[in-house]
């Protein structure tokens, strides 16, 4: 059965950093591509960032280019949000979910940007 | 990219009464192969997005038979054929064909 399960939110400052994680399980992560969709207190859901099932293709959203990373390790089955220089508006849910025919999403992290 | 606009963005059902969600797109999703890049899913209060419909019409599995996707090309629906009261919640469509993923604003459906 498939699971990913996020982990690595909390509270942080304006302009710190912080490292999301999603753990993987029950298919080979190789095999796909991996993206990661955040949403803000009471608003929809917004793309942030794709790998592709290889690691070389990345693409980010225009209101976190420059400030995210996203990255996976094979070995691990896990994908990674690096985030920095955050922002009280990067406050949200932060969901990793599996492409496919059927996407699959975790339950979420939630990450505060407050001082 | 690619933009989704649902509607109604509010829409009150009285418990077994149908209900219908309408999801347009602003260039096809229907790709070579011949599927509709676009999912339904349904957000409950607390809760991830659960997947609903995928490629258009095919029912995810354990979604009630109650639940239908249709369309192609640009227009899709969602359609709730009884509504029950674990309906509730915010129903968004989801569009996968073109880079970057988006999705519609979202639909509010609660019990009358």
């Amino acid at each position: 059965q498939v699971h990913l399960v996020e982990s690595g939110g909390g509270v942080v400052q304006p302009g710190k950093s912080l490292t999301l994680s999603c753990a993987t399980s029950g298919f080979r992560l190789s095999n796909y591509g991996m993206h990661w969709v955040r949403q803000a207190p009471g608003k929809g859901l917004e793309w942030v960032a794709l790998i592709g099932y290889d690691g070389y293709k990345k693409s980010y959203a225009d209101s976190v280019r420059g400030r995210v990373t996203i990255s996976r390790d094979e070995a691990k089955s896990t994908v990674y949000l690096q985030m920095n220089r955050l922002r009280v508006e990067d406050t949200a849910v932060y969901y990793c979910a599996r492409e496919g025919g059927q996407w699959a999403w975790g339950q979420g992290a939630r990450v505060t940007v407050s001082s | 990219d690619t933009v989704l606009t649902q509607s109604p963005l509010s829409l009150p059902v009285t418990p077994g009464e149908p209900a219908s969600i309408s999801c347009m797109s602003n260039e096809s999703l229907l790709h070579s192969n011949e599927y509709n890049y676009l999912d339904w899913y349904l957000q409950k209060p607390g809760q991830s997005p659960q997947l609903l419909i995928y490629l258009a019409s095919t029912r995810a599995s354990g979604v009630p038979d109650r639940f239908s996707g249709s369309g192609s090309g640009t227009d899709f629906t969602l359609e709730i054929s009884r509504v029950e009261a674990e309906d509730v919640g915010i129903y968004y469509c989801m569009q996968t064909l073109h880079t970057p993923p988006t999705f519609g604003q979202g639909t509010r459906l609660d019990i009358k």
